[in-house]
């Protein structure tokens, strides 16, 4: 089974911390995500990486960077925590392969519920 | 814009009876969708996929529906369970961030099971 584990399921900072996510898979997958999930807003996409030392944006990442050092690990880094950004973050993986058709499951972590003082 | 919507926010079925959640999407270009199960505090589960070239595919006690030409996709429960609580949201590979790899989610339905 595919296993990607968060860091922490629940965490208190203070506004203008600095705070980091971890995001680790063992499955070797290529692609890993990292997503915010709001009530009556859905999944928003932050940031992506198809591959080590890669990263791309997504839908939302003012107020986000991102490192991926590893293949198994996906940092999310918040530089200066708002209380806006208080939200549960969502890391996801999938294989990567894809080449044959688009698409592919993406399979997630249990969360990160962040509340920003 | 093009999104993923669904019909019902909260759907709220007795327990034994089947549930149906439906999804509706806009994007013709999409041929691929997924729908997960979300239990309170925890992270999305994969249940089942279908591709476009398929218009229906079961699992266990989870059916899914894909009508291309109405832009409908449906997830049907047979027997629900008290552990079949949880919110349900469909996803779609068009249109979405992410690049090829990245999916497009619908804000979800609840699914209460009633005793």
């Amino acid at each position: 089974d595919v296993k990607v584990t968060q860091s922490s399921r629940y965490l208190v900072k203070r506004t203008g911390e600095k705070v980091f996510l971890e995001c680790v898979q063992d499955m070797d997958h290529e692609n890993m995500f990292w997503y915010r999930q709001d009530p009556g807003l859905g999944l928003r996409l932050i940031y992506f990486s198809y591959d080590v030392k890669m990263k791309e944006k997504g839908d939302i990442p003012e107020g986000y960077s991102v490192s991926r050092e590893k293949k198994e690990r996906f940092s999310l880094i918040l530089e200066s925590a708002s209380t806006n950004q208080t939200s549960m973050y969502l890391c996801a993986s999938s294989p990567g392969r894809s080449r044959l058709g688009s698409g592919e499951t993406q399979y997630f972590g249990p969360g990160t519920r962040l509340l920003v003082l | 814009g093009e999104s993923v919507g669904l019909h019902l926010p909260t759907l709220s079925v007795q327990e034994g009876d089947n549930s149906i959640i439906n999804c509706a999407y806009s994007n013709s270009a999409s041929d691929y969708f997924i729908w997960y199960k979300q239990e309170s505090g925890k992270g999305p589960q994969f249940i089942i996929d279908i591709r476009s070239n398929m218009d229906k595919r079961q699992g266990q006690r989870v059916t899914v529906l894909l009508n291309k030409t109405v832009k409908h996709l449906s997830l049907q429960i047979a027997a629900t369970q008290p552990g079949d609580s949880a919110v349900y949201f469909c996803a779609e590979n068009g249109n979405s961030g992410g690049g090829a790899d990245g999916l497009t989610f619908g804000k979800g339905t609840h699914l209460i099971i009633q005793p």
